[in-house]
C-alpha cells in the first residue's frame, strides 16, 4: 500500500522567515496531494491542494510543489505568522473501490516564534 | 453550503460499557463518508469508509464497527470501550462520484478511563 513519509516533525521558525515542509509518497498511481492544517483540539483543515498533472499551485503566501518524477512534494509558507503555528498534515491519495483512499503523513509541528 | 456535524463534542466513559458517536452532513447528497481516530499527538487513522447507505468497509480490525442507516448519516459503536479506544473521531466527507478532497467535522474527544 501507500507510504508517505513527512520531514520535519517539528518546525521552529521565527516570525517573518519561511517554513518548509517536505513529503515523499511510494504509490506512482497516487494522484492527488492535499495539504490539512490542525490547530490545538480543532480539526484538520485543507489548505492547499494539488493534483499529479500541475507541479506548483501557490495561494497567497502558501505554496505546494510536486516531483512526480521523485514522488515527493513540498509545502512552503512565506512570510510567517504567529497564526500559522500549528500541525501540518501531507496526504497522498488515489481513486480506489470508489471512495478516494487518502493516506496521511505523519504531521509536522510548526511553531512560529514572535 | 456542505455542513458536517458530529456529537457529542466530548464524552468519558468506562472500560467496557458502550458507544455511540454521531456524524451528519448537510448540503450533498451521496456522499462518501468516513471515520478516522487520532490518538493524542499522533497521526489520522482510517476506521472506516462508507460509498452508499448500508455500504461499510473496515480498514482495521478492532472492536469498533460502523453502520449508515441513511445517506448522510454515519455512526460509530462499540459494545465493550477498551482503554486503547481513547482518542479524537473525526468523520470526514467527499463527493461521492469523482470526489478527491476530504473534509472533517469537529470531532469526538473520547476519553475511556
Amino acid at each position: 500500500g501507500e507510504n508517505v513519509e513527512q520531514h520535519p516533525s517539528t518546525l521552529s521558525v521565527q516570525e517573518g522567515d519561511s517554513a518548509v515542509i517536505k513529503c515523499t509518497y511510494s504509490d506512482s498511481a497516487s494522484n492527488y496531494f492535499p495539504w490539512y492544517k490542525q490547530e490545538l483540539g480543532k480539526r484538520p483543515q485543507l489548505i492547499i491542494d494539488i493534483r499529479s498533472n500541475v507541479g506548483e499551485k501557490k495561494d497567497q503566501r502558501i505554496a505546494v510543489t510536486l516531483n512526480k518524477t521523485a514522488k515527493h512534494f513540498s509545502l512552503h509558507i512565506t512570510e510567517t505568522q504567529p497564526e500559522d503555528s500549528a500541525v501540518y498534515f501531507c496526504a497522498a491519495s488515489k481513486r480506489s473501490g470508489g471512495y478516494q483512499k487518502v493516506t496521511f503523513g505523519t504531521g509536522t509541528k510548526l511553531q512560529v516564534i514572535p | 453550503s456542505q455542513t458536517i456535524h458530529q456529537w457529542p463534542a466530548t464524552l468519558v466513559q468506562p472500560v467496557g460499557s458502550p458507544l455511540s458517536l454521531e456524524c451528519t452532513v448537510e448540503g450533498t447528497s451521496n456522499p462518501n463518508l468516513y471515520w478516522y481516530r487520532q490518538a493524542a499527538g499522533r497521526g489520522l487513522q482510517l476506521l472506516f469508509y462508507s460509498v452508499g447507505i448500508g455500504q461499510i468497509s473496515s480498514e482495521v480490525p478492532q472492536n469498533l464497527s460502523a453502520s449508515r442507516p441513511q445517506d448522510r448519516q454515519f455512526i460509530l459503536s462499540s459494545k465493550k470501550l477498551l482503554l486503547s479506544d481513547s482518542g479524537f473521531y473525526l468523520c470526514a466527507w467527499s463527493e461521492g462520484a469523482l470526489g478527491d478532497t476530504q473534509y472533517f467535522g469537529p470531532g469526538t474527544r473520547l476519553t475511556v478511563l
